[in-house]
């Protein structure tokens, strides 16, 4: 049984439109988690973070929200942008721990 | 400054095969991890380690050892691969002060037949 869901395996955007990436969990013990990015043939990279204490992070065009209560998270990206295309992986931790569980990726395409 | 390496990039085993991947980091990381990635799935954390010499096991280590004898290496050994270990293994690496942001290398493929 999947802990962390990403229930759309892709994502068709407008270039300059908003991006949004879902991701839910089922563990409520589940206190940090992060956002990766992965291109073809390359290893993931990190985007963003956000801890249990907040629901909101920002770090430029990307922004992550946090729905505690509904055990969910967001990724927003705006403007999108063609280099944006990629795998996004949502993953989660308790107890700040080192064990990530990983949800199974969404693709992303940004259409110019 | 490499990053995070990986050796092989690909590598094709028979059933029963052994055989080491290794992972290097040239950025001082305390902790580096080994990951699995199969269609469909997240990365799953095979195995990691906080520090040289001590290795700890994550989700799914049964069939794979690892060791830590430089702080700079950590390698990933299969004794005797199956056909259910055809996946692509992902090392990476992460400062202890920072340890949720890894640093990922690029990853190898690895068929068993």
């Amino acid at each position: 049984d999947q802990q962390v869901k990403q229930n759309s395996p892709s994502l068709s955007v407008q270039e300059g439109r908003i991006s949004i990436l879902n991701c839910d969990y089922t563990n409520s013990m589940f206190d940090y988690f992060l956002w990766y990015k992965k291109y073809p043939a390359e290893g993931p990279t990190f985007l963003i973070s956000i801890s249990s204490i907040k629901d909101k992070n920002e770090d430029g065009r990307f922004t992550v929200f946090l729905n505690k209560s509904a055990k969910h998270l967001s990724l927003h990206i705006v403007p999108s942008q063609p280099g944006d295309s990629a795998v996004y992986f949502c993953a989660a931790s308790h107890n700040y721990g080192q064990n990530f569980v990983f949800g199974p990726g969404t693709r992303l395409s940004v259409l110019p | 400054n490499a990053g995070v390496t990986q050796t092989p990039k690909f590598r094709v085993l028979k059933t029963g095969q052994s055989m080491t991947l290794l992972c290097a980091q040239d950025m001082n990381h305390e902790y580096m991890y080994w990951y699995r990635q199969d269609p469909g799935m997240g990365l799953r954390l095979i195995h990691y380690s906080v520090g040289e010499g001590t290795t700890a096991k994550g989700e799914v280590p049964d069939g794979y050892n690892v060791s830590r004898l430089k702080k700079q290496n950590f390698l990933l050994g299969l004794e005797s691969a199956a056909p259910s270990q055809t996946s692509v293994y992902f090392c990476a690496s992460s400062h202890t002060g920072q340890r949720y942001e890894q640093y990922f290398g690029p990853g190898t493929r690895l068929t068993v037949t």
